[in-house]
């Protein structure tokens, strides 16, 4: 079992830039949440996927969107990029949206905004 | 959902037991509690999971009071490998982190 893999690892942008980072949740899994952790900072909610509909969101402007495809891989993307989008993205896939059951996370994809 | 408050940041050295507690005044009625280890760099990683009293599995034990407006996660004999930040979370759903407890092991 591969676990949660995200694409790419590292990525470097310029500011006004879009973005598309890729998640594939854990086998089993039907559900992807992303989340955005600054330096120093503790994981930001974006928002989370279930049978490829956008649940909940968190405080993020739309310039974040994001999609979940048939066999429960997720996309997310950015537009106009800006410095402040510098950040780890994280990708966590569980079994039960509305449950605290145990999730798994990625190892990020690291965002650098220049 | 419930704020949670756990200490910015602790120091221990190798073999001793650590304790991190956490407050949640207002937890629900449903509200599991959870806890999470990040390495630099790396994912959070569940290490426990629980809704009252005692929970032990290979790596923690988690305490819960009979109010459960805390909980308390129990690392025994640390090591310089247990040096992470550790996030309590309550609630269900997405998770929200909060700031998290910064874990320094030293020798």
């Amino acid at each position: 079992d591969a676990g949660v893999t995200q694409s790419p690892t590292h990525l470097i942008k310029t500011r006004g830039q879009q973005v598309t980072l890729r998640c594939s949740p854990k086998s089993g899994h039907d559900t992807v949440s992303w989340y955005q952790q600054a330096l120093g900072q503790g994981p930001q909610f974006i928002f989370q996927y279930y049978e490829e509909e956008e649940r909940q969101r968190g405080n993020f402007p739309d310039r974040f969107s994001g999609h979940q495809f048939p066999n429960y891989s997720s996309e997310l993307n950015v537009n106009a990029l800006l410095l402040g989008d510098s950040a780890l993205y994280l990708c966590a896939s569980s079994h039960d949206p509305d449950r605290a059951t145990e999730a798994f996370f990625g190892q990020g994809t690291r965002l650098t905004v220049v | 959902l419930a704020k949670t408050t756990q200490p910015i940041s602790m120091d221990s050295y190798e073999g001793q037991e650590v304790n991190i507690t956490c407050s949640h005044n207002n937890i629900a009625t449903n509200d599991y509690i959870t806890w999470y280890q990040q390495f630099p760099s790396q994912g959070p990683r569940f290490i426990i999971q629980g809704y009252k009293t005692k929970v032990t599995n290979e790596v923690a034990s988690l305490f819960i009071p009979a109010d459960r407006k805390s909980s308390t996660l129990s690392l025994p004999r640390v090591s310089l490998s247990d040096t992470a930040v550790y996030y309590c979370l309550v609630g269900e759903g997405p998770m929200r982190f909060g700031a998290g407890t910064r874990l320094t092991v030293k020798p």
